[in-house]
């Protein structure tokens, strides 16, 4: 079975600084998507970003980037110019493209931004 | 882009009574939609699976005779919490899909309190 393992409960990072959460899964297909979500206090999951497991480029999005070790299987989420709006839950979560089609997420790390 | 909403958003019931929560997908037909859990400070955890005109698939674990999942329509899909205690509070968050299976479109969520 899939799983998906955030080891960082909780992370700090100063306004404008970069900070990088923690992600790393274990499954034995080849082919599956990966995800960060954010949750901010209102509860609602945004998608931050994505990974397809069969690109080798990393994805970005503005001020979010990912490093997507595929052998290692590890997928970590890099926030650049950290801005007090970034403060949230953020889930990493796993989609295999066969089989049961579901999200597998991660226990979650806070992340908080200091003025 | 694609919007689910849910109502409502928050319900306060007395024990032994049961609930029903909506999730509405508003600009998309979804022949998916997930139902989740989540207690304060963790995770998302799934509860079932509803396609449109057939059965729901629960996860292990859930009782399928206390949380009655119904996916009428393409746009609707319900739980209802059958004689609810205060147990049964927490955040309940549904997604649909909009056929592409990896990409789901989260609801704003309803916190159902048990008395």
């Amino acid at each position: 079975a899939q799983t998906v393992t955030q080891s960082q409960p909780e992370m700090s990072v100063q306004e404008a600084e970069t900070v990088t959460l923690s992600c790393t899964y274990d499954t034995s297909e080849s082919d599956y998507y990966l995800f960060w979500y954010k949750q901010p206090p209102s509860r609602q999951m945004i998608l931050v970003i994505r990974q397809e497991a069969y690109k080798q480029q990393n994805a970005t999005e503005n001020r979010f980037s990912v490093n997507f070790q595929k052998a290692a299987k590890s997928f970590s989420l890099k926030i650049s110019d950290s801005q007090l709006g970034d403060a949230a839950m953020y889930f990493c979560a796993y989609w295999a493209t066969s089989g049961t089609y579901k999200y597998i997420f991660g226990t979650g790390t806070r992340l908080k931004v200091l003025a | 882009g694609a919007v689910v909403s849910q109502h409502p958003s928050r319900v306060i019931c007395k024990s032994g009574t049961s609930v029903k929560i909506e999730c509405r997908s508003l600009d998309f037909q979804a022949t998916t939609m997930f139902w989740y859990r989540q207690f304060p400070k963790q995770s998302l955890m799934l509860m079932a699976t509803s396609n449109e005109g057939s059965k729901a698939t629960y996860e292990q674990g859930v009782e399928k005779d206390k949380f009655l999942i119904n996916h009428a329509s393409l746009t609707l899909s319900t739980l209802t919490v059958t004689s609810a205690h205060p147990e049964d509070s927490s955040f309940y968050i549904c997604s649909a899909g909009t056929g592409i299976p990896y990409e789901q479109y989260f609801g704003p969520g309803t916190r159902l309190t048990v008395t």
